[in-house]
């Protein structure tokens, strides 16, 4: 498995603000992913980060609101830009380990914009 | 978008009764993997079963795997008040972009 951290665990915040989410893992790893899970959802992901390179963004997510760092190969961190209420979602990173593609997550960071 | 449905979306339950949740998928896999969310916190790797197995158990657990019929159904035995939980499939396709897409979830209540 791997131990993954994410910073704030939760955070309320104001319409038109920023909000850096950290996520750092326990030993290096080639992909990054983030996910977003919007209230009684299941989760959608947002972008691949790896290290040395642009993120490479899904449908529907575009790097001006989102964009993503990935400094070096045990750290990455989410921007939700200019958030608005529809931004209130769980904000996940995972990292993917072992011979079996098994992708493992971190605890979450619940967003909630007034 | 969302690969998988899964069925039911809510299952409820007596304690120490077994649990079954099914997940279908539309395209050819690499690997279906489980998870388990508790109350909307982050989520805890169940099993992983690739494409070439049809069954995998970890403890309470069996997970079986069905290629001709595109679908995965998760057994929890001797249900617990603590599995409680959302249970959501993800498949990781064999071809193209290596990334898992979800199911949208049975959520699990087990009654003591």
């Amino acid at each position: 498995s791997a131990v993954i951290s994410q910073k704030p665990s939760r955070d309320i915040c104001q319409r038109g603000t920023s909000l850096t989410i950290q996520c750092q893992v326990d030993s290096q790893v080639t992909m990054m992913f983030w996910y977003r899970q919007q209230p009684g959802q299941s989760l959608t992901l947002i972008a691949t980060a790896n290290q040395g390179s642009e993120a490479t963004y899904e449908s529907g997510f575009v790097i001006d609101k989102f964009p993503i760092s990935r400094p070096n190969l045990t750290f990455s961190t989410l921007t939700v830009s200019n958030m608005s209420p529809e931004d209130s979602s769980i904000y996940l990173c995972s990292v993917e380990r072992g011979a079996g593609n098994e992708q493992f997550f971190g605890p979450g960071t619940r967003l909630t914009v007034l | 978008s969302q690969q998988g449905e899964e069925d039911p979306q809510a299952l409820s339950i007596q304690e120490g009764e077994n649990a079954t949740m099914n997940c279908s998928y539309k395209t050819s896999i690499n690997n279906l993997q489980w998870y388990r969310q508790n109350s909307g916190r982050g989520l805890v790797h169940l099993i992983l079963i690739r494409s070439n197995e049809r069954e995998k158990h970890s403890g309470r657990l069996r997970v079986t795997l069905d290629t001709s019929k595109k679908s995965s159904s998760l057994l929890i035995t001797a249900s617990r008040a603590a599995d409680t939980a959302s249970y959501f499939c993800a498949t990781l396709r064999d071809q193209g972009a290596q990334k898992l897409v979800f199911g949208q979830g049975t959520r699990l209540t087990i009654n003591p």
